[in-house]
């Protein structure tokens, strides 16, 4: 089974510009969450979609970001414009639906704001 | 908000040694997940404990699920060098619509 797929790997931009991330998660997974992790820190949820709606984006700061998953399956998240507090992994994670079922995670972005 | 509070934030041990961590928090959970993260990757789920008290082993881990529903324990037997990571636990609660909640990690570093 093909595991959550991201990309890009790395990102670096400077403050105030806008930059996108990618996320394919596991095929037949309703459930697909985006993360920040700051260096030192355990993983925040950013957002959480059931299947193309968004069930919880309370911690998403959304003057600066927005998600999207239009299909279902696929999904982006962006930074418009970047702060250097940005500076974190962006994890994405998928999961079969939105009970107790385990978070299989990506390998995430490290994006670094100059 | 929820917090999690993983103990101790790192450890240096000798390869064949025992490790044992640990997760509190102030709220209750009605799940607890321990995840291992290596240097460049995304967390792996490790082990994850459904029902207070209970006790789950995965090779050389073994994990229990307090009786409070507000900490849980990773133990690791006979540490190796492959052990090295960052472990993570993560509490998940239904009313809060099952969001993981995770703490700060434990640094293990094993010395061969």
């Amino acid at each position: 089974e093909a595991g959550v797929a991201q990309s890009p790997r790395y990102k670096i931009i400077e403050k105030r510009q806008s930059v996108a991330f990618w996320c394919n998660p596991i095929s037949g997974h309703a459930t697909l969450y985006w993360y920040q992790q700051i260096l030192g820190q355990g993983p925040k949820l950013l957002i959480q979609f059931q299947n193309n709606g968004v069930v919880d984006d309370s911690q998403l700061p959304k003057d600066r970001f927005s998600a999207e998953r239009l299909k279902g399956v696929d999904s982006t998240l962006k930074i418009q414009p970047a702060k250097l507090e940005d500076s974190a992994v962006y994890l994405c994670a998928s999961s079969f639906d939105r009970g107790n079922q385990p978070q299989h995670f990506g390998d995430g972005t490290r994006l670094s704001i100059l | 908000g929820q917090q999690l509070n993983q103990s101790p934030q790192s450890m240096f041990i000798q390869e064949g040694e025992d490790v044992s961590m640990n997760c509190t928090s102030s709220s209750i959970f009605n799940t607890w997940l321990w995840y291992k993260q290596d240097p460049g990757e995304g967390p792996v789920l490790l082990i994850a404990l459904y029902k207070a008290g209970e006790l789950t082993s995965n090779g050389r881990l073994t994990a229990q699920f307090g009786i409070t529903r507000k900490d849980s324990f990773l133990n690791i037997s006979a540490s190796i060098p492959s052990d090295v990571g960052i472990y993570f636990c993560a509490g998940q609660l239904r009313e809060y619509g099952n969001k993981l909640v995770f703490g700060a990690g434990t640094i293990l570093r094993v010395k061969s």
